[in-house]
């Protein structure tokens, strides 16, 4: 299987703070990775397919990037509602895989 | 638009068979280029895949859990079931459906179920 590596495992920021979480796959997997966030009891929601391609109606705030092994997902401007849980997924090998996730809590 | 809901008991006794129904409203389970698949989560933790389906019924299965995972798809019904036997107390989670979307070169789980808590004990 293929390992996903997230760091860090939580962080805490502010409204308006420029926040970044890394994901490490233990193989080259392109560019294929998605960024979900999930709240408290909720499903988790796509943010971002494909690496770096923005899910219809996400606010452009949230990008990603990366390929390979080593991919960055940011939030240009923290807002209130993204205070959550981040997951980074692989699909290029099965099974899929996800991160251990990465929790952004208000500092 | 389309969105999914999850059923079935909410305890299941160990060594016996968790059932769960996705079903699938707003769209055709067999329409577009789409899979649908199965995710858990056990409380305070991470995201697991357990597994997929295609409308034509083939299907792809996590190796951890693959003796035990079954997926089938109902498109008269527009529902797929996931049967996971001989449960253990690890297999206690919040179980989830989603869509999986299918682009030329990507695939994501686009629409999630609300999710539906499976408690394993006696």
């Amino acid at each position: 299987d293929i390992q996903m590596t997230q760091s860090p495992s939580s962080l805490s920021a502010s409204v308006r703070d420029r926040v970044t979480i890394t994901c490490q796959a233990s193989q080259d997997i392109r560019s294929h990775l998605n960024w979900y966030q999930q709240k408290p009891g909720k499903a988790p929601k796509l943010l971002i397919y494909d690496a770096s391609n923005l899910e219809t109606g996400v606010p452009s705030r949230f990008s990603g990037s990366g390929s390979g092994t080593d991919f960055t997902f940011t939030i240009s401007s923290l807002q209130p509602e993204d205070f959550a849980t981040y997951y980074c997924q692989q699909y290029d090998n099965l099974p899929l895989t996800f991160g251990g996730g990465t929790k952004v809590e208000m500092k | 638009q389309v969105q999914l809901q999850e059923s079935g008991p909410g305890l299941v006794k160990p060594s016996q068979t968790l059932s769960l129904t996705c079903t699938v409203s707003g769209g055709s389970i067999s329409s577009g280029s789409y899979s649908w698949s199965w995710i858990r989560q056990p409380a305070g933790k991470g995201l697991e895949w357990i597994g997929r389906i295609y409308s034509s019924g083939s299907t792809n299965y996590n190796p951890s859990l693959n003796s035990r995972v079954t997926i089938t798809v109902d498109t008269s019904k527009n529902q797929f079931s996931l049967k996971l036997s001989s449960v253990t107390a690890a297999d206690t989670a919040v179980y989830y459906c989603a869509r999986d979307n299918w682009g030329p070169l990507y695939t994501s789980s686009d629409i999630w179920g609300q999710g539906t808590l499976v408690t394993v004990s006696s």
